[in-house]
């Protein structure tokens, strides 16, 4: 059974730093991985997809990068800006593109 | 360019009530629709999957069922609410078989059972 496992649960850092989330998962027989982020009480906004055939996708200040081999999978947030603070979450599909996701990371960005 | 919309935003039922969230896409078509839940320190869980008109796929043994009588609506029901059935309720829609299966979410239904 496919688990994901996002670490840290919680991150608060100064504007301007560079951060990085992380996302595991148990079975790397994965169809792509998806990066979403969810403001209170709205819904999910698609960040970057990854086919399981690609290692990383860029879209402006963010970048994810995928080792299926290793199950894992890493958000770089680039120069964070208060307008960041949100959860962050990870999910992974099979061939049938049903997500499974992980618990999420919240981040604050402080001024 | 395609938007998904989900209502009512809120709902407030009480205990044994019926209940009806519906979920409509637009801009394209034959669309996979999936309904998830969000509750408090549980993480999102798929409920239902459909990948055509009347074909519903059951994730979670549960009180509530799925309907998707036209190819971009897609309906959660129960005849008789829970209090377990609280929670957040996201309808996601994806391209069909073949494509890279990017799901987009709507903004999602609160639900409230007291």
């Amino acid at each position: 059974k496919q688990e994901v496992t996002q670490i840290p649960a919680a991150l608060s850092v100064p504007e301007g730093e560079n951060l990085v989330l992380n996302c595991s998962f148990t079975d790397s027989a994965i169809y792509n991985l998806q990066w979403f982020r969810q403001d209170p009480g709205k819904g999910l906004t698609s960040l970057l997809l990854i086919q399981s055939s690609q290692r990383e996708q860029t879209s402006g200040r963010l970048n994810a990068s995928l080792d299926k081999s290793s199950g894992r999978s890493t958000l770089y947030i680039a120069a964070s800006q208060p307008g960041d603070s949100a959860t962050y979450l990870c999910a992974v599909s099979g061939n049938t593109g049903k997500l499974i996701f992980g618990q999420g990371t919240t981040l604050q960005v402080k001024p | 360019s395609q938007t998904i919309h989900q209502w009512p935003a809120t709902l407030v039922q009480p205990v044994g009530s019926p209940l009806s969230l519906e979920c409509t896409v637009e801009g394209t078509s034959n669309p996979n629709l999936y309904w998830y839940r969000q509750a408090a320190g549980r993480g999102l869980q798929l409920l239902f999957y459909s990948v055509g008109i009347g074909q519903i796929s059951s994730e979670v043994p549960q009180n509530l069922s799925a309907s998707r009588p036209q190819d971009r609506q897609f309906i959660l029901s129960s005849k008789k609410l829970l209090l377990s059935d609280s929670g957040f309720y996201l309808c996601a829609w994806s391209a069909g078989s073949g494509a890279s299966y990017e799901q987009y979410f709507g903004p999602g239904t609160r639900l409230t059972v007291t």
